[in-house]
């Protein structure tokens, strides 16, 4: 089945620790973001990335990395750097139609310990 | 600069009409989405309009699109049970390099047997 793979599901990291959230896309998407989540908000972007090789911060890009190696893959690292990284983070890709819609992963909910 | 805004709550008796509103600011944007994102999971997406329709109707959902006054509602017809979630309004501004969608910060859908 094409989709968004968010994995893992649940994570929890420790004070100073980096973690590391997956995200594979097979529908041939040019452009994928990470968007992130918190209670009663909207979704906030973190980054994106228009083609291989190629990413732009977004809003709220402070304490997070990424790259695009491939286009299938876009990796998100949240770094000991982000002061309040307790939220359900949001993988999307996003073809090049302008009518495009946005396909979302399942998430990852990820907390500090 | 890009700003979407949604009521925060809204609760019906199952059988009843809902109707979900949203205001956005960017007169540039081409489309507007609806998503509804179930209890810990992705966004799934409802229906979108072309933003020189005025209406567009899908089964049980009609999406009304006020253009001048930048406003747009959903209507859920013979709400059931199962639509209980948070509903997402986004623009696809145009002429942005990032593509990204801009969210409003959800409606939550309480459906009261």
């Amino acid at each position: 089945d094409g989709g968004i793979t968010q994995s893992p599901k649940y994570l929890f990291r420790k004070e100073g620790q980096n973690v590391t959230l997956s995200c594979e896309q097979n529908l041939n998407h040019d452009a994928m973001y990470w968007y992130r989540q918190d209670p009663g908000q909207g979704l906030r972007l973190i980054y994106y990335s228009q083609i291989v090789n190629d990413f732009q911060k977004g809003d709220i890009a402070e304490g997070y990395s990424v790259s695009r190696e491939k286009k299938e893959s876009f990796p998100l690292t949240v770094t000991s750097a982000q002061k309040n990284p307790t939220a359900f983070y949001l993988c999307a890709s996003r073809g090049v139609l302008e009518s495009g819609e946005a396909f979302f992963g399942q998430g990852t909910r990820l907390t500090v310990v | 600069g890009e700003d979407v805004e949604q009521s925060l709550f809204l609760s019906v008796r199952e059988g009843d009409s809902s109707v979900i509103n949203c205001t956005y600011t960017d007169s540039s944007s081409t489309y507007l989405y609806w998503y509804k994102q179930e209890p810990g999971a992705g966004l799934q997406l409802l229906t979108y309009i072309f933003s020189n329709m005025d209406m567009k109707q899908d089964q049980r959902l009609t999406v009304l699109l006020n253009k001048k006054d930048k406003h747009l509602s959903l209507r859920i017809a013979d709400t059931q049970t199962g639509d209980s979630a948070i509903y997402f309004c986004a623009e696809a501004p145009r002429d942005t390099g990032r593509r990204a969608l801009t969210f409003g910060s959800g409606t939550r859908l309480q459906v009261q047997p």
